[in-house]
């Protein structure tokens, strides 16, 4: 295990509704980074909070939004929910924003009807 | 923006047996990192292996090695005496050198092992 941890561990939603997932990083670790992985995908960069701050974004609508909080903890909100983000949301932590290793969660399974 | 491209969306090997994994990625950077990740069913993704573009010699930790071609930007995965817990999906990724933490993966590919 990597000390990730996210919750909830499953989630189920309709189209429409809003959905917030939580995520507590690594100890030591100021940098979380959110991804999308759909069913048999791979994980897609979502965004980046190093330090409270958006720290990078990848290619997803504004209605996907983050936060990170004083103890480097994180909240992945997703608004208007949709079909096709039915998917498993990976967090990462990291030690600082350069090279060092990412440690992954176990991910929240979220599935929208 | 970069790819990273697994073409083998699934591979078996017998136990104690060796296979390669492959990958090859786009892009116009000369610096950057690459790795291997590790995903077991319903288990946390862990890293696997990591290269740095500018060392040319290969990574190796224990029984993985790979073999970084970084002028036909491949980066294959060659897992050595093959264990029953080494299936899984794995996924290459490629990371820029740059500021920011943002990783590019690949589709993954399922490797199964059979005893």
């Amino acid at each position: 295990e990597t000390g990730v941890t996210q919750s909830p561990t499953h989630l189920i939603k309709t189209r429409g509704q809003q959905v917030t997932l939580r995520c507590s990083s690594q100890s030591g670790h100021n940098t979380v980074s959110w991804y999308q992985q759909a069913l048999g995908q791979g994980p897609q960069f979502i965004f980046q909070y190093y330090r409270e701050e958006e720290n990078g974004r990848g290619n997803f609508p504004p209605r996907f939004s983050g936060l990170q909080f004083p103890n480097y903890s994180s909240e992945l909100n997703v608004n208007a929910l949709e079909l096709d983000d039915s998917a498993l949301y990976l967090c990462a932590s990291t030690a600082g924003t350069s090279i060092n290793e990412q440690f992954f969660g176990p991910g929240t399974r979220l599935t929208v009807l | 923006a970069q790819t990273v491209t697994q073409s083998q969306p699934e591979m078996s090997v017998q136990e104690a047996e060796t296979v390669t994994l492959s990958c090859t990625y786009d892009t116009s950077e000369s610096d950057y990192y690459l790795f291997w990740y590790k995903q077991p069913p319903s288990r946390q993704m862990i890293l696997v292996i990591r290269q740095e573009a500018y060392k040319q010699q290969n990574a190796t930790e224990n029984r993985f090695s790979v073999n970084f071609q970084k002028a036909a930007k491949s980066f294959s995965l060659k897992i050595s005496d093959s264990q029953l817990g080494d299936a899984a999906m794995y996924f290459c990724a490629y990371r820029s050198a740059r500021a920011g933490n943002q990783f590019y993966f690949g589709t993954g590919t399922s490797l199964t092992v059979i005893p």
